[in-house]
């Protein structure tokens, strides 16, 4: 059964740091790897998504690297503020021949304090 | 460009009865799909659809249907709820082929 694995499963870190979340999963055949920012009660947004031929995707101060030989992928934030803390999560689209349907991690939820 | 709408965003049932929860995307996606999100599970995938007419099981389909009657639309019908059913629901769109998706802001239900 394909799994998706994030860890830590909560961060808190002080204004400023630098911050790296892990997203894992257990079948090198992916579509591609997306990850979100979920803020509580409320929808996914969207942050960075890679193909699976890509090494990496940069938005602001989001870098997102994949490598599929070791099934790993991950989010580094940098200059964290607290308008970051949310939940992320890492959701890897799988290669079985359909659609390629996002199978989920659960998640790391991060705080930043000022 | 409005994006993936989900209506109601709340709503509140009794056991057994039975309610449909819509979606509605005005991007052209062909691929459309339905999850849920509980505490401490993760977001699991309920039905999806690869376009008009054609749908099929995600990981947690029992007590739920859909129909893909159009592009745009993906209603899902809970038959008869029940408790186990109380869960944030998630509409997600995207193209066919390894696109990024689009979420819909939720509909949360509670079944009493």
């Amino acid at each position: 059964k394909q799994e998706v694995t994030q860890i830590p499963a909560a961060l808190s870190v002080p204004e400023g740091e630098n911050l790296v979340l892990n997203c894992s999963f257990t079948d090198s055949a992916i579509y591609n790897l997306q990850w979100f920012r979920q803020d509580p009660g409320k929808g996914l947004t969207s942050l960075l998504l890679i193909q699976s031929s890509q090494r990496e995707q940069t938005s602001g101060r989001l870098n997102a690297s994949l490598d599929k030989s070791s099934g790993r992928s991950t989010l580094y934030i940098a200059a964290s503020q607290p308008g970051d803390s949310a939940t992320y999560l890492c959701a890897v689209g799988f290669d079985g021949g359909s659609q390629g349907n996002l199978i989920f991690g659960k998640g790391t939820k991060l705080s930043v304090k000022p | 460009n409005a994006g993936v709408t989900q209506t109601p965003k709340f709503q509140v049932l009794k056991t057994g009865q039975s309610m449909t929860l819509q979606c509605a995307q005005d991007m052209n996606h062909e691929y459309m799909s339905w999850y849920r999100q509980d505490p401490g599970m993760g977001l699991r995938l309920i039905h999806y659809s690869v376009g008009a007419g054609i749908t099929d099981q995600g990981e947690v389909p029992n007590g739920y249907n859909v129909s893909r009657s159009t592009t745009e639309d993906f209603p899902l019908r809970l038959l008869s709820a029940a408790p186990s059913q109380t869960s944030v629901y998630f509409c997600a769109s995207s193209f066919t082929g390894p696109y990024g998706y689009t979420f819909g802001s939720g509909t949360r239900l509670t079944v009493v």
